[in-house]
């Protein structure tokens, strides 16, 4: 079964803190996405990249950096966590031009900045 | 960022009731997708469409994309409380990324 795995599910990390957010793929996808969910504002991409060592700015990619070394993980840093990064982070994955094959998902990690 | 908009934000029925919730945009999707996300998952990819008028169908959901592409529409026969999640639409203009809705959140009470 193809997947999308985020290392964690749940996550708490205090104010000022460096926090890694780690997202592996097995289907050899090329486009790779990070997103965040918030209640009433639904997902809101951060950053994507489309091939290794690729990335790209997606609508609020303040505070945040990602890493692409390899084509299987795609890693989401906030440098200096604050309190309005808690939310639900979502990987997801695609082949094909920008997503039209429809993307994969993990599972999410929640992440509470305290 | 398009906007694209989702109705109703919420909805509750009874299992065995009909529904139909929306996706709208003012501008021209060049192709749409519809997820649903239950608690504590990521989306899970239902259907993608990509041309005016079409009407696509699995099992009790059908989806219908409207004739000038700026609307699209999930309707659900006879709901079960497996169907319990939120419904997300995802629009694409003129070949660019996907932007997702906000969601309609539903609840097929027993």
């Amino acid at each position: 079964d193809v997947k999308v795995t985020q290392s964690s599910r749940y996550l708490v990390k205090r104010t000022g803190e460096k926090v890694f957010l780690e997202c592996v793929q097995d289907m050899d996808h090329e486009n790779m996405f990070w997103y965040r969910q918030d209640p009433g504002l639904g997902l809101r991409l951060i950053y994507f990249s489309y091939d290794v060592k690729m990335k790209e700015k997606g609508d609020i990619p303040e505070g945040y950096s990602v890493s692409r070394e390899k084509k299987e993980r795609f890693s989401l840093i906030l440098e200096s966590a604050s309190t309005n990064q808690t939310s639900m982070y979502l990987c997801a994955s695609s082949f094909g031009r920008q997503g039209r094959y429809g993307y994969t998902f993990g599972s999410g990690t929640r992440l509470t900045v305290v | 960022t398009q906007l694209l908009e989702q109705s109703p934000q919420f909805l509750s029925i009874q299992e065995g009731e009909n529904l139909t919730v929306y996706c709208n945009s003012s501008s021209v999707f060049s192709s749409l997708q519809w997820y649903r996300q239950e608690p504590g998952e990521g989306p899970v990819l239902l259907v993608t469409v990509v041309t005016g008028g079409e009407v696509k169908k699995l099992k009790r959901l059908t989806f219908q994309f409207g004739d000038a592409r700026k609307d699209s529409s999930l309707h659900i026969t006879a709901a079960q409380p497996g169907d319990t999640g939120l419904y997300l639409c995802a629009g694409a203009w003129a070949g660019n990324q996907f932007y997702f809705g906000t969601g309609t959140s539903l609840t097929v009470i027993p």
